[in-house]
């Protein structure tokens, strides 16, 4: 397997523009998690699903923030209108629940809003 | 709910000099542990994990002993290498599936 695929890996936006972040993840894995990260608040849960529903979105900072997971393969991630503060690497993660096994990230998407 | 605290960075260390990164936690019941590691420009990726109380976890030379009774799972090196400089992360699974990360530990190994 190719791991957990995000795209894409730069992303450079003028503010208030929209961003839309993907990520592909591994066959099988039926839970499915954003990240977001920056030097200033560290590794932060934006949301997760678990069999494609949307579990846990506490961590969505804002309504400007939409995530959806129309499918066992792919998900998004939504920025309208994006901010300058939005600057930050997002990671996409997923894993099989009901297991005591491990999440997988990809590589990360680093955006930076002008 | 659930936490994970870690020793704050960053750590300095001569190559060939131990390693150790403090991890503690709080939590209900007895999650899995892990520890994560992430090199410059790239995601975490697991490095260690152990499952159940009294379990180590190792790989690369590192490894991490889940202690029910003190509730740690520290990170321990015997040698550290240039290489090792990355930004390490001690975890827990929570039920439900959801993964609770300490804030990192920045690591630099200087030849």
């Amino acid at each position: 397997d190719a791991g957990v695929i995000q795209s894409p890996r730069h992303e450079v936006t003028e503010m208030g523009q929209e961003v839309t972040l993907r990520c592909k993840p591994i066959s099988g894995h039926n839970s499915l998690f954003w990240y977001r990260q920056t030097m200033m608040r560290g590794l932060e849960l934006l949301i997760y699903f678990n069999n494609n529903v949307p579990i846990d979105d506490s961590g969505m900072p804002e309504d400007r923030f939409s995530a959806k997971m129309p499918n066992a393969s792919f998900s998004t991630l939504k920025i309208q209108p994006s901010e300058p503060r939005d600057s930050a690497v997002y990671f996409c993660a997923s894993s099989l629940s009901g297991t005591q096994e491990e999440a997988f990230f990809g590589q990360g998407t680093r955006l930076t809003v002008v | 709910g659930n936490s994970v605290t870690q020793m704050e960075g960053p750590v300095t260390l001569s190559e060939e000099a131990f390693l150790t990164i403090n991890c503690t936690y709080t939590a209900t019941g007895y999650p899995s542990l892990f520890w994560y590691v992430q090199y410059p420009g790239e995601g975490l990726q697991l490095l260690l994990k152990a499952t159940k109380a009294d379990d180590k976890g190792s790989n690369k030379g590192f490894e991490a002993t889940y202690r029910k009774e003190t509730t740690s799972f520290h990170l321990e090196k015997g040698s550290v290498q240039v290489s090792d400089s990355a930004v390490y992360f001690c975890s827990l699974l929570e039920y439900g599936n959801k993964l609770v990360f300490g804030a990192g530990t920045i690591l630099r190994v200087k030849s």
